[in-house]
């Protein structure tokens, strides 16, 4: 099974500012690699596939780089709306078993 | 616009089955060759794959679950379903419904699952 590793585990950003994400994977996975935002209470929202591809309707502020082992996703220009969960999800093996990191908790200072 | 809906049983005693439904509507289940997948959070934890239905068709599960789960389409419903046999405290979560993978969007809102005798 491949094991994702998110840093850090909570993150404090002041609006504006820029946060960055880290995923580490435990094996090579190419660009597959998801990334999602969850509020509380709430199902995760799609915001990266690809590795680098931003879903429908998801803001330019959202970024995302990396392949193989280690990718970056990066928040430019914060907003208020942006709190919550961020999970990074692999899909490269086949036969598929999908997997998420443990999740970064990002607060708006 | 596809939405999904989870429903059945939240409540669900030790060494019972938990069954939940995943109503699609906004689109057709059968339609675009999508894969249809649930997964699972148990409180204050991260997200788990439980399987899907590849495509509409073949079923993939995680091996960690893989003799307990069965997954199935109704067509004619327009929806899928989760079995889950042999519950113990460990499966209690949230249960999401969602399109895909390899990646999920959209999700269901979730249904609790709980598991008390």
């Amino acid at each position: 099974e491949i094991l994702m590793t998110q840093s850090p585990a909570a993150l404090s950003v002041s609006p504006g500012e820029r946060a960055t994400l880290s995923c580490r994977a435990s094996q090579n996975v190419g660009t597959s690699l998801a990334w999602y935002q969850q509020k509380f209470g709430q199902a995760p929202r799609l915001l990266i596939f690809g590795a680098n591809t931003r879903a429908a309707g998801i803001p330019a502020r959202f970024s995302a780089s990396g392949s193989g082992t280690e990718f970056t996703l990066t928040i430019n220009s914060l907003q208020s709306e942006d709190f919550g969960v961020y999970y990074c999800q692999q899909y490269y093996p086949w036969p598929p078993m999908f997997t998420f990191g443990q999740g970064t908790k990002l607060e708006i200072k | 616009q596809l939405l999904l809906q989870e429903s059945g049983s939240g409540l669900v005693k030790p060494s019972q089955s938990l069954s939940l439904t995943c109503g699609v509507s906004g689109g057709s289940i059968s339609s675009g060759g999508f894969s249809w997948s649930w997964l699972r959070q148990a409180p204050g934890k991260g997200l788990e794959w439980i399987g899907y239905l590849y495509r509409g068709g073949n079923p993939y599960y995680n091996p960690s679950l893989k003799s307990r789960v069965t997954i199935s389409l109704d067509r004619s419903k327009n929806q899928f379903s989760l079995n889950l046999t042999s519950v113990t405290a460990a499966d209690a979560a949230v249960y999401f419904c969602a399109r895909g993978g390899p990646w999920f969007a959209p999700w269901g809102q979730g249904t609790l699952v709980t598991v008390s005798s």
